[in-house]
């Protein structure tokens, strides 16, 4: 079984100041580790994927994450804040079974941007 | 790009009525979800569905809920008796058959049931 846990329902950074969302995971298995963004009145949007390659992982709009194992983390960073970040941010994990690899998503850490 | 689509983008029903969420999801793919999100609550994972038939479900989904594909491109969840809890966000995904885990799940806008 896999689950998420993610730190901080509320963040606010100033603009161009340091984003990072906490997401830490559990899994019985090698997961596969993702972050969406949920921007108002609109679907998931994919920022990034790790599924076992390299431990840090680009995405789009500037974001990051690193995976680490020792710390069963995958915190999502941006360097410098944008007003157009302002969203929902979801850490989701996966197994690594065939066929059926359904997402188990993180409660969510919604983001504001200070002007 | 190509990208799921849901229709309808809101759906207000009366309690007890059957309702259908319709998606269509991206054209080569090859496994089928929904999910729901209720107001303020994390995504919650409802069924998943690979070649005509359900791979996995969640104790959500009981049987006032069934999925089906009709005519390999819809894809349709439809809840027969709908109760007030089952007002949400729902979210069809649809993924590549990419093999284990490299594959991505592509989500759709979302369909807003509200049951009154």
């Amino acid at each position: 079984a896999q689950s998420v846990t993610q730190l901080g329902s509320h963040v606010s950074v100033s603009e161009g100041a340091l984003v990072l969302l906490r997401c830490n995971y559990s899994s019985s298995v090698p997961p596969y580790l993702f972050w969406y963004v949920q921007y108002p009145n609109q679907g998931l949007q994919l920022l990034l994927k790790y599924t076992s390659a390299a431990t840090l992982v680009k995405g789009i709009n500037g974001f990051e994450a690193e995976f680490k194992k020792s710390e069963t983390s995958f915190h999502l960073t941006k360097p410098s804040a944008h007003m157009s970040d302002a969203a929902e941010y979801f850490c989701a994990v996966s197994g690594s079974n065939f066929g059926n690899e359904k997402l188990t998503f993180g409660t969510g850490t919604r983001l504001t941007i200070i002007p | 790009e190509p990208e799921v689509t849901q229709t309808p983008s809101h759906q207000v029903t009366q309690m007890g009525q059957e309702v259908i969420l319709r998606c269509v999801p991206i054209s080569n793919h090859l496994y089928f979800y929904w999910y729901r999100q209720i107001l303020g609550q994390k995504v919650e994972f409802l069924v998943s569905f690979y070649n005509n038939e359900i791979s996995e479900k969640s104790e959500i989904f009981d049987d006032q809920f069934s999925v089906e594909r009709p005519d390999g491109s819809n894809f349709t969840l439809k809840i027969r008796s709908t109760k007030l809890e089952d007002s949400a966000m729902y979210f069809c995904a649809s993924r590549g058959g990419g093999g284990l885990g490299t594959d991505t799940q592509y989500f759709g806008p979302g369909t807003r049931l509200t049951v009154l």
